[in-house]
């Protein structure tokens, strides 16, 4: 079946601009999670869906990040007004159960550099 | 003190012998703890999780866990130059009443034939 899938692959934005980055989960699933990768260093949690619920938004770095998830299947992560500081690979997990707990499937990743 | 540390490497091992990789964490209510592969490149990939102290083998695969130390471990037997990637350790950690998954920053393993 297919697995947890990501567009753009690669986004390239002049700093200002806003960017929305897709994440497709692997059907079924009612866990969702967004994370930020920095160049050297692990994941850093963003946010937390339960089917359509952001039940935690706590790692979101600032109210220019918003994350939403109206279906409970896709889910969208924009940035407004982008930053220099933004850019990194930008990971989305799913996971069949409820919590952090279940093995989380990760997507290929958006690579977002800010110029 | 970050809440998962690893030794961040560079650990090179020569083929066919066991690479150990090590992992600490903060939080003494973790529960659950996982060991994924990263490719250069790629996105991450579980290769073994872990509930339970003691050990837990998966073909080439131990996972190692002391929660009375706070640490998890894992060694791979019978290295391979495929096995050559970045490896994160990660917890679940209760924050604020959720848990999160937190990473390691991952230690790079290099496999030399």
């Amino acid at each position: 079946g297919a697995g947890v899938s990501q567009s753009p692959r690669y986004k390239v934005a002049k700093r200002g601009q806003d960017v929305a980055l897709r994440c497709d989960p692997i059907s079924g699933h009612v866990s969702l999670f967004w994370y930020q990768q920095a160049l050297g260093q692990g994941p850093e949690f963003l946010t937390y869906f339960q089917n359509e619920a952001q039940l935690d938004k706590s790692g979101l770095p600032s109210d220019r990040f918003f994350a939403e998830r109206p279906e409970g299947s896709v889910s969208t992560l924009k940035i407004q007004r982008t930053q220099q500081e933004d850019s990194a690979v930008y990971l989305c997990a799913s996971s069949l159960g409820a919590g952090s707990g279940d093995e989380q499937f990760f997507g290929p990743g958006t690579r977002l550099t800010v110029l | 003190q970050k809440e998962v540390e690893q030794n961040s490497g560079p650990l090179s091992v020569p083929e066919g012998a066991i690479a150990s990789l090590n992992c600490t964490y903060s939080d003494r209510g973790s529960q659950s703890f996982f060991w994924y592969r990263q490719y250069s490149g790629k996105s991450p990939e579980l290769i073994m999780f872990i509930y339970s102290n003691g050990d837990k083998e998966d073909g080439r695969f131990t996972a190692q866990l002391n929660k009375a130390s706070q640490y998890v471990s894992l060694l791979i037997r019978d290295s391979q130059p495929s096995d050559s990637a970045t490896y994160l350790c990660a917890v679940n950690i209760l924050y604020f009443g959720n848990e999160k998954l937190t990473f390691g920053t991952g230690t790079r393993l290099t496999i030399i034939p």
